[in-house]
């Protein structure tokens, strides 16, 4: 079966460090999504991707990058973690034009020290 | 003001209660209208979707979109122990557009 698979599931990081938290999907999706989730804010996009080198920034992007080169992967990357950045962290695909209809991934809880 | 308006809860039910999700929202543009639930400790997954204004029905579920109000209601009956998740509404302005979450209700249904 197709799936996503979020790496690590947990991690714990101090200030100042960079981190980076895998994504790979089985769903030959060509639109890949980064969210973080927080209590009183649910879901915000952190960057998403419509395909292979093209990436595009969502509404709470800095201090986050990513890259695209390859179809199955999307690794986010914390620059320099920071402790408003501890989070649960989930990776997500849609297929073709349609945005509505996204696949998770299980997320990864990020606690910046 | 946040886009997209929803109560966070906690919402606690008994079983085969009818149970009633809401949303509001500010931006007339948007014309996909999503529910998600999601489990403890899980990543989000697709419950419903409804384009443009009206109602649609799957199972024990009912979506209704009333865009004159900016108003979406997720409708449960015969709710089961196994409706407790958190559920999260989303919107989009088109089919390719980047969805705008709210945060989510928590529901518990007691047995």
């Amino acid at each position: 079966d197709a799936e996503i698979t979020q790496s690590p599931r947990h991690k714990i990081t101090e200030t100042g460090r960079q981190v980076t938290l895998a994504c790979h999907q089985t769903w030959n999706h060509n639109n890949m999504f980064w969210y973080r989730q927080d209590l009183g804010h649910g879901l915000r996009l952190i960057h998403y991707s419509y395909g292979v080198q093209d990436t595009n920034k969502g509404e709470v992007s800095d201090g986050y990058s990513v890259s695209r080169s390859n179809t199955e992967d999307l690794p986010l990357t914390l620059e320099s973690a920071a402790s408003s950045q501890t989070s649960v962290y989930f990776c997500a695909t849609s297929a073709g034009t349609s945005f509505h209809e996204q696949y998770f991934g299980p997320g990864t809880r990020l606690t910046v020290t | 003001q946040k886009e997209v308006e929803q109560d966070p809860g906690p919402l606690s039910v008994p079983e085969g209660a009818i149970v009633s999700l809401n949303c509001t929202y500010s931006n007339s543009a948007f014309q996909y209208f999503m529910w998600y639930r999601q489990y403890s400790r899980k990543g989000p997954e697709l419950l419903m979707y409804t384009y443009s204004s009206g109602n649609k029905e799957d199972g024990r579920f009912t979506a209704q979109v009333d865009k004159s109000s900016k108003y979406i209601s997720l409708f449960i009956r015969d709710s089961q122990p196994s409706d407790s998740a958190t559920y999260l509404c989303a919107m989009g302005r088109t089919s390719g557009s980047r969805l705008t979450f709210g945060e989510g209700t928590q529901l518990t249904v007691n047995p």
